[in-house]
């Protein structure tokens, strides 16, 4: 199975709103709603922010969402915060048991 | 709270194995999957398979079946991945992870990582 395809930058000022998409194929992100997004500052584990396409764990701010149609999945944060900038990563569960990720999106906040 | 502590670098010449462990605390352990990716210098993540760590079963990514073996010890609340046949190529970082939910295989709660290096 091929990664997801993400882009591999966006940028944005500070408040400003921002979205990463993520397509993958009918075999994964068009067939689950088990889609999740995962923040990584460098060094540093990635962090859970969405799972199940929407859902934010405990503690997650709701500057970010989730969302889905057809084979592509987005991530939005909105009102940017320097924080922010960080490298982002799209996951889906896929057929025969596998999980899969996309390539990564490096965020920066201008 | 939940904890995933993870063994220490490694350095590893061509052909041979490593074996990472991850320690876990502050949940119950048999209720959720273990999960390893691993992430090479400046590339993404990538999945490596998971392990039920109550039954023992296992997924594997077709990429990593035949090289991988991952096992847990339930009386010390610890997984293990084992990697052979080492290439330059897997140089990496190697994360375990917990599935935290249900369904869908969200990753709640990561290790530190364990810097595997492939050297000759």
């Amino acid at each position: 199975q091929s990664a997801l395809t993400q882009p591999a930058s966006v940028s944005g000022s500070p408040g400003q709103s921002i979205t990463i998409s993520c397509t993958g194929t009918t075999d994964d992100v068009g067939r689950y709603n088990f889609v999740s997004w995962y923040q990584q500052h460098p060094g540093k584990a990635p962090k859970l922010m969405i799972y199940d396409v929407t859902k934010r764990p405990s503690g997650v701010s709701d500057r970010f969402s989730g969302s889905k149609s057809g084979n592509t999945a987005s991530l939005t944060i909105s009102g940017l915060l320097a924080e922010d900038e960080s490298d982002y990563y799209c996951s889906s569960y896929a057929i025969n048991y596998s999980l899969i990720f996309g390539g990564g999106t490096k965020l920066t906040v201008l | 709270q939940v904890q995933l502590v993870q063994s220490g670098a490694e350095v590893k010449k061509p052909g041979a194995s490593v074996k990472v462990s991850c320690k876990t605390s502050g949940y119950i352990f048999p209720v959720y999957y273990l999960h390893w990716v691993r992430q090479a210098p400046g590339q993404g993540l990538e999945w490596m398979g998971r392990i039920n760590p109550d039954a023992g079963g296992i997924d594997y990514a077709q990429k990593f079946q035949g090289r991988v073996t991952m096992t847990r010890d339930k009386s010390i609340s610890t997984a293990y991945m084992e990697l052979s046949g080492l290439t330059f190529d897997d140089t990496a970082v190697y994360y375990c992870a917990r599935d935290g939910f249900p369904n869908g295989w969200p990753l709640d709660s990561w290790g530190q990582g364990t810097l595997v290096t492939v050297s000759s």
